[in-house]
């Protein structure tokens, strides 16, 4: 089992493009969430999937949107990049219920903005 | 609101010293408590989680909730723990599981 993978490794985009990253979760895993981390911070939660639907929010903008498939892959799109958006985008797996916090991460996907 | 604070962002000790990282946290339900490491070049990973109380690497963390914090220590620290590590914290509920991080703090074992 790989783990958890993302794809691609870098990006760099231009103000105002769109971006769609991808995730493919651990193996027998159903959940998937994303990260955003900025350079000198934590991790910081932008929603989670689960059964193909957004369970949980954060505190981002509508910019960014998400989506799960079938077989718990899952996708992140930013619409309209700003500067602010670069960053390092982190996708994590776990399975749903009490154990939730228990998250296996991928290596990221480092997207900058110019 | 949930929250996590690592007041450090750097703490330097030589191998053999004893090593506590602070966590301290606000949460209003029932919190879980980790603490993920990430080494040099390699992804994040859970290096505990306060309801397993168990020993990882010979770090230990217990949850204090009349303090709310969740310190991790080691009582001799050893080069190979040099890393980042983050305290970060969900809720039992189970509906919500996202993570909340705190800023992380570099552990640096000199020889």
């Amino acid at each position: 089992d790989a783990g958890v993978t993302q794809s691609p490794t870098h990006l760099i985009k231009t103000r105002g493009q769109q971006v769609t990253l991808r995730c493919s979760p651990k193996s027998g895993h159903d959940t998937v969430s994303w990260y955003q981390q900025a350079l000198g911070q934590g991790p910081q939660f932008i929603f989670q999937y689960y059964e193909e639907e957004e369970r949980q929010r954060g505190n981002f903008p509508d910019r960014f949107s998400g989506h799960q498939f079938p077989n718990y892959s899952s996708e992140l799109n930013v619409n309209a990049l700003l500067l602010g958006d670069s960053a390092l985008y982190l996708c994590a797996s776990s399975l749903a219920g009490p154990s939730g916090g228990e998250q296996y991460f991928g290596p990221g996907t480092r997207l900058t903005v110019t | 609101a949930q929250r996590v604070t690592q007041p450090e962002k750097l703490l330097s000790v030589f191998k053999g010293a004893p090593v506590e990282l602070k966590c301290n946290y606000s949460y209003s339900g029932s919190p879980e408590l980790f603490w993920y490491v990430q080494y040099s070049r390699q992804r994040l990973q859970l290096l505990l989680r306060h309801i397993s109380r168990e020993s990882i690497k010979g770090f230990t963390a217990d949850l204090n909730k009349g303090e709310t914090s969740f310190h991790l220590k080691k009582p001799f620290a050893q080069e190979e723990d040099s890393a980042m590590y983050y305290c970060a914290l969900s809720g039992l509920e189970g509906a919500n599981s996202k993570l909340t991080f705190g800023k992380g703090i570099t552990l640096s074992v000199r020889p």
